[in-house]
């Protein structure tokens, strides 16, 4: 069966640098939901989209911004990008209805240098 | 303000013994509850879930889960472990706000198996 899918799997960048992270959903999944893991901690939810609309929003730096597109896809675009940044970001979907399960993606190793 | 407690962040037992992670919720309302399961350097796997009906869940490799709302518990257990099983494993439950959802997680049980 088809999963999320992200890319790229690694990322290296500097301090101050930019970087965008993708997020393919299960196809038919209308909602995406980004989380954010530091090491030896828990995933702590970012943001999510459903139908290309912001739905809800957690503990997202304001230097990170995201968006759904019409196909589904959504893009993580974080700025200015910190030490404190470096990070395992997971991609989830769904779809909207009954229990909402979501199914992550292999994650994108941030790594800020 | 839901939450989810892992009790326990290292557990530990040998091949073929009994496996049992716990985790206590608080919801306001009657919660939807997740395992997953991270191995090293991979993403989240789900394991099971609880939404409604039976309270006894079965998920993927033998591992089963009770829902229960007295205690406010969801443990998940294995009768016999197996070397693959070593992992990192967290709770969840997910909040529902104006028809979002978000998952919270528990800080993980961290599960080593001794052969």
């Amino acid at each position: 069966a088809a999963g999320v899918i992200q890319s790229p799997r690694h990322l290296i960048k500097e301090k101050r640098e930019t970087a965008t992270l993708k997020c393919y959903p299960i196809p038919r999944h209308d909602t995406v939901y980004w989380y954010q893991q530091g090491p030896g901690q828990d995933p702590q939810f970012l943001i999510s989209f459903y139908e290309k609309m912001q739905s809800d929003k957690g503990s997202i730096p304001d230097r990170f911004s995201a968006q759904q597109f019409s196909d589904y896809h959504s893009e993580l675009n974080m700025s200015s990008l910190e030490l404190g940044d470096s990070a395992l970001y997971f991609c989830a979907s769904s779809i909207r209805q009954g229990s909402n399960t979501q199914y992550f993606g292999p994650g994108t190793r941030l790594t800020v240098l | 303000a839901q939450s989810v407690t892992q009790l326990g962040s290292h557990v530990s037992v040998s091949e073929g013994a009994l496996v049992l992670l716990r985790c206590n919720y608080s919801s306001s309302v009657p919660p939807y509850l997740f395992w997953y399961v991270q191995y090293p350097n991979q993403g989240l796997q789900l394991l099971l879930k609880y939404t409604t009906g039976a309270t006894l869940v079965k998920g993927i490799n033998g591992f089963e889960a009770e829902f229960k709302k007295s205690e406010t518990s969801f443990h998940l257990t294995k009768p016999s472990a197996h070397m693959s099983d070593a992992a990192e494993y967290f709770c969840a439950v997910s909040l529902i706000i104006q028809g979002a959802q978000k998952l919270v997680f528990g800080q993980g049980t961290r599960l080593t198996i001794n052969p």
